[in-house]
């Protein structure tokens, strides 16, 4: 069974600080890895994604990461800011086309204070 | 380019009632999706439409829900009867064929079942 497991599930840390949330999976076939930030009252919005060969991809003050071999994935958050609190989705795609499905976890609960 | 619509964005119902939820997917967009994201978890995928044919819907509770696409576009989720469990955010999405991957979620309709 597909699985994706998310860590912790809750953080609260201060404004400025960074921050790294870890991802899990058991996924397969493995196609790629998607990390999505959801505001409370709002649909998931995509920050990145990263196929089998990519390691590593950056979307401004958020870097994501990717171990194929381990089946880890990180987002790493830089200088956080108070618009950050929200909730990060890890989503892992397998297969292809339109026969691909999309595993989701149950997400990180990011909450920055001041 | 506008987002995915979806309506109404709250609803509060008394079990046993019926409830329908619509969605306008991206213009030019395929594939649409029905998630249900119940407090605290990730989304989960009910149904899948290409155009207005079914992908998937083995999470499709069907004693109770229904979904239809008529025209390839707009969709209707139904629920009928509801259950207290069925509390949850409803989030539609919609992806290209070029990019199914790429899915573009709306804001979801919360469901409060009394």
């Amino acid at each position: 069974k597909n699985q994706v497991e998310q860590s912790p599930q809750s953080l609260i840390i201060l404004e400025g600080k960074n921050c790294t949330l870890q991802c899990n999976y058991t996924v397969s076939p493995f196609s790629n890895l998607r990390w999505y930030k959801q505001d409370t009252g709002r649909g998931p919005v995509s920050l990145t994604i990263m196929t089998f060969s990519e390691n590593t991809k950056s979307n401004g003050r958020y870097t994501a990461t990717l171990d194929a071999d381990t089946k880890q994935s990180s987002l790493h958050i830089t200088a956080s800011q108070l618009s950050d609190s929200a909730s990060y989705i890890c989503v892992v795609s397998a297969g292809t086309g339109t026969a691909s499905k999309l595993t989701f976890g149950t997400g990180t609960r990011l909450q920055v204070t001041l | 380019e506008a987002g995915v619509a979806q309506s109404p964005r709250y609803k509060i119902i008394e079990k046993r009632q019926s409830v329908a939820f619509w969605c306008n997917p991206i213009s030019g967009h395929a594939t649409l999706y029905w998630y249900q994201q119940i407090l605290g978890q990730g989304p989960k995928l009910l149904i899948q439409f290409q155009n207005n044919g079914v992908v998937d819907d083995s999470q499709l509770p069907k004693d109770r829900f229904s979904a239809e696409r008529l025209k390839g576009v707009d969709s209707t989720l139904k629920i009928q009867p509801a259950k207290l469990e069925d509390s949850a955010v409803y989030l539609c999405a919609s992806s290209s064929v070029n990019s199914v991957y790429e899915q573009y979620f709306g804001p979801g309709t919360r469901l409060t079942v009394t």
